[in-house]
């Protein structure tokens, strides 16, 4: 079945600098969201990619879509200590379930 | 304000002793999901509704039912809790269309099996 791999489990970085985490599908998606969760809240969408090498933005957030809509990734430019949280891609195959990745926790030093 | 209701919030049963978890939406959405969250771990599908079409992943003990009497309910039902069932479980809706949908997660039940 199709697996969602997420790379890495923990960063921990100091404020100011970036963070890149990746997400890899065993399987072709039809897309693929991320979303935010912070300590003891629950998942908060943040964004969906559907197209092919599709770039979006959202502030320092940058979101990339594989070409072959296999793998996504999200940066974070100069991480501030609001940023601190789980981050979680999750995958959409043929049907309506999503699967996550493991996600990747982020914490921030001031 | 349209939103994801679940109740309760926090829940302690006994081994062995059945419980029922319960999700509203106010979101009108046709896709409802159920999902189990351990600490520090990725949500786990347990299944979803499309309308009233029940989709059970292949993984999900036989322990854990579903009941969605209409759109805006979603019922979560464990026969027989085990220790190994304690966990966040968070309910989650969609709107089912072209190009995918967002997830709209309600704030969980954390249950404790003691």
């Amino acid at each position: 079945g199709q697996q969602v791999m997420q790379i890495p489990q923990y960063q921990h970085v100091q404020e100011g600098e970036d963070f890149t985490t990746y997400c890899n599908s065993s399987t072709t998606l039809s897309n693929i969201q991320w979303y935010k969760q912070r300590p003891g809240g629950h998942p908060v969408f943040l964004i969906q990619l559907v197209k092919s090498g599709e770039v979006k933005k959202q502030k320092r957030l940058t979101f990339q879509f594989g070409e072959a809509k296999k793998n996504s990734s999200l940066h974070i430019t100069a991480t501030q200590t609001t940023d601190v949280g789980t981050y979680f891609c999750a995958g959409r195959g043929l049907g309506y379930d999503m699967r996550f990745g493991a996600g990747t926790r982020l914490t921030v030093k001031p | 304000d349209a939103m994801v209701i679940q109740n309760p919030r926090y829940q302690v049963t006994q081994f062995g002793k059945p419980v029922t978890l319960s999700c509203s939406q106010t979101l009108n959405h046709n896709v409802m999901y159920w999902y189990q969250q351990k600490s520090s771990q990725a949500p786990k599908l347990l299944f979803h509704y499309y309308d009233k079409d029940f989709n059970n992943e292949a993984d999900t003990p036989d322990n854990f039912q579903s009941r969605r009497p209409n759109t805006s309910f979603c019922f979560l039902d464990i026969r027989s809790p085990g220790l190994g069932d304690t966990a966040m479980y968070l309910c989650a809706t969609s709107r089912a269309g072209q190009g995918g949908h967002e997830q709209y997660f309600g704030p969980g039940t954390r249950l404790t099996v003691t």
